[in-house]
């Protein structure tokens, strides 16, 4: 089981962006993906979680309109977008499959994480 | 709903870690704890308040009752010098994270 994120971005403050995790060696319609803000020397922060097999989207409440997380089981990838990138937008982004069953339960494959960096 | 958590813990080589996380009436939750080692991504170590997923030591073990749940690193090596992390997922649909302790091997 592998979920592998996109690489490193850079971008200007009002810029928009998506980045992308993609699971493999399991089922991907059948688990949550779940994603995690974490911004430097911080905690763990989620913003989100969809489905698969139907994109069923729960939000945080801190993050509901400032991101939109999508999928394409087609291609077993989940993405997480920005139509105007803030500078407190800078912060290492992670995805991770969430274990079999309800939304609630734990993430136990993590991606590698994709370091996003707002700045003008 | 919050997790309160101590910011750090210092144990001696040999010696058993607790790590705490406290939250009104835990106990009806269940709880996951994390360990993130510096530049790397999370890992799960305790599933389900004492769960165990395959190739975590049995070092590590997880207890939850009342409003503290506690996870417990016994014979601590240096390499489990990490932060560790509480989750949980509240009843108003959302996941919640503690805000992490920091264990330091003496």
């Amino acid at each position: 089981v592998l979920v592998v994120q996109s690489g490193a971005e850079v971008k200007q403050p009002g810029d928009s962006l998506k980045i992308s995790c993609q699971g493999s060696g399991y089922r991907f319609s059948n688990n949550w993906i779940g994603w995690v803000r974490q911004k430097p020397g911080k905690g763990l922060e989620w913003m989100g979680s969809i489905y698969p097999g139907d994109s069923e989207t729960r939000y945080s409440p801190s993050f509901r309109g400032q991101v939109t997380i999508s999928v394409d089981k087609s291609i077993t990838i989940a993405s997480l977008q920005w139509s105007s990138l803030k500078a407190s937008d800078s912060a290492m982004y992670y995805c991770a499959r969430q274990l079999d069953g309800d939304v609630g339960n734990a993430f136990d494959v993590w991606g590698q994480g994709t370091m996003v960096t707002v700045s003008s | 709903y919050v997790l309160t958590q101590a910011p750090s813990v210092s144990v001696a080589p040999g010696q058993t870690a607790r790590i705490t996380c406290g939250g009104n009436n835990i106990g009806s939750k269940s709880v996951q704890w994390y360990q993130q080692k510096p530049g790397q991504a999370p890992v799960l170590v305790v599933d389900n308040d004492s769960g165990r997923p395959s190739g975590i030591p049995e070092r590590f073990s997880g207890s939850n009752s009342g409003d503290t749940a506690t996870l417990t690193i016994s014979r601590v090596e240096a390499g489990d010098e990490a932060d560790y992390y509480c989750q949980v997922w509240d009843f108003s649909d959302q996941y919640v994270f503690g805000a992490g302790t920091k264990v330091t091997v003496l």
